[in-house]
């Protein structure tokens, strides 16, 4: 049930691209995408909903695949700032009735940007 | 505004203990949601309260509890100590509806 994030680790130079991958066995309702730098909190990037269009801010962005129950984090232009562990939370339909929450998360995806 | 507070920051505690933590949310957000975090297991959800009523919960023996209060403030409770509880505890609010989460520091709980 907890969905697969690809690849497991990333190294970057400054400027380069990267694309994360999340992946569930079972029916998405939502995603979320968050960064974790060492030893702080999970920061929130952005929810992807069923239905819902691609999003995205400055140069990150993701979309969200219905059929293939994935989402996509698109990191463009890195920076060093990007660098932390990337995580995606999913929220299937059984746990959005109401106001019902429960997120399942991936592992991480650890990416470093290197100058 | 301010985030969300959790306290303490750490813990040590020995085996056969129990513990309380504290989370304040963000002012107007009456979701709370508590998650472990381990090196192993990742991020795992432990539950989640809204309106002071636990909404849903996770995998977790009945060691592990919680509770709201009126005010959006949440505590989660862990008795019987087990090494195994050593973990980043960490609690997260959000409004209500398809928002994303806002997470607190986390209280690190060490078992010895």
């Amino acid at each position: 049930q907890q969905p697969v994030q690809s690849p497991q680790a990333v190294i970057l130079r400054e400027g380069e691209d990267a694309v994360i991958n999340c992946s569930s066995s079972k029916a998405l309702y939502s995603v979320h995408w968050y960064r974790q730098k060492h030893g702080e909190a999970p920061v929130f990037l952005m929810i992807l909903l069923k239905g819902g269009e691609q999003k995205g801010h400055d140069k990150i962005s993701a979309s969200f695949n219905e059929k293939k129950q994935q989402s996509s984090l698109y990191l463009t232009a890195s920076q060093l700032s990007y660098s932390g562990t990337y995580f995606c939370g999913t929220e299937h339909r059984a746990f959005c009735a109401g106001n019902n929450r429960k997120l399942i998360w991936g592992l991480g995806t650890s990416l470093a940007v290197n100058p | 505004k301010a985030g969300v507070t959790q306290t303490p920051r750490y813990l040590i505690k020995t085996r056969g203990q129990q513990v309380t933590l504290s989370c304040s949310p963000i002012s107007g957000h009456r979701s709370v949601s508590w998650y472990q975090q381990t090196p192993g297991q990742g991020l795992q959800f432990l539950f989640e309260y809204f309106s002071e009523t636990q909404r849903n919960k996770g995998n977790f023996p009945g060691r592990f509890s919680g509770r709201q209060f009126s005010n959006s403030r949440s505590e989660m409770n862990v008795s019987t100590l087990e090494l195994g509880d050593s973990a980043l505890y960490l609690c997260a609010s959000s409004l209500v509806g398809n928002y994303g989460y806002t997470f607190g520091s986390g209280t690190r709980l060490t078992v010895v």
